[in-house]
């Protein structure tokens, strides 16, 4: 089956300790985003990546860092600069960018919470 | 400053009418505009888009309307069932600009259908 799948779905961190959310979609999509969740707010954007080896910083990338080594894979790091990590974290992914028809598809999620 | 809005945070229907779900925007160069549903503890679900040349576009009991002047679109839902009641996410983007740059989301409105 085709999708996006996040791990873990559930994750604590200790205070000052960095901590890396999965994203691996087998798609073949080009593009791929991480959004940040909280509660009675919509999806906000922390990166994105339109092509592999390149990403861009969304409204909300201070204390976040991602890579993109391999086209199916968009692993977010929440850095111990990050001052209010607990949140839902949602990765999507889209052929090409955004084009009428191929709307972001997304994963079910990581809930991280602090220790 | 939000540039999606969704001013009712929730809706109560009765299973079999219409549901009515709005959505303003603020920003002129969105031109791609999404609805997503979202369960608890799960990843967003697309429902149905519409682009800034049409005013209209349905897919079986999902219609959504832009109206460009008003910078206003709505979600309609005919008839409203049971497996409706969600959280309802307007979405936006500026994709003729060539940009896979990410979606702007309202805040989301949560959708009660009532037996």
């Amino acid at each position: 089956d085709g999708g996006i799948t996040q791990s873990p779905k559930y994750l604590f961190r200790k205070e000052g300790q960095n901590v890396t959310l999965s994203c691996e979609q087998n798609l073949n999509h080009d593009a791929m985003y991480w959004y940040r969740q909280d509660p009675g707010q919509g999806l906000r954007l922390i990166y994105y990546s339109q092509i592999v080896n390149d990403f861009q910083k969304g409204d909300i990338a201070e204390g976040y860092s991602v890579s993109r080594e391999k086209k199916e894979s968009f692993p977010l790091t929440v850095t111990s600069a990050q001052k209010n990590p607990t949140a839902f974290y949602l990765c999507a992914s889209s052929i090409k960018g955004i084009t009428i028809g191929q709307p972001q598809h997304f994963g079910d999620g990581t809930r991280l919470s602090i220790l | 400053d939000q540039q999606v809005k969704q001013n009712s945070p929730s809706l109560s229907v009765q299973e079999g009418r219409i549901s009515i779900l709005n959505c303003d925007y603020t920003n002129s160069m969105f031109d791609y505009f999404l609805w997503y549903k979202k369960y608890p503890a799960e990843g967003p679900t697309f429902l149905i888009s519409i682009s800034s040349i049409k005013d209209k576009n349905e897919d079986g009991r999902f219609t959504v309307f832009l109206n460009k002047s008003a910078k206003h679109l709505s979600l309609h839902i005919v008839p409203s069932q049971p497996g409706d009641s969600a959280v309802y996410f307007c979405a936006a983007s500026g994709y003729s600009g060539g940009g896979a740059d990410g979606l702007t989301f309202g805040k989301g409105t949560h959708l009660i259908i009532q037996p």
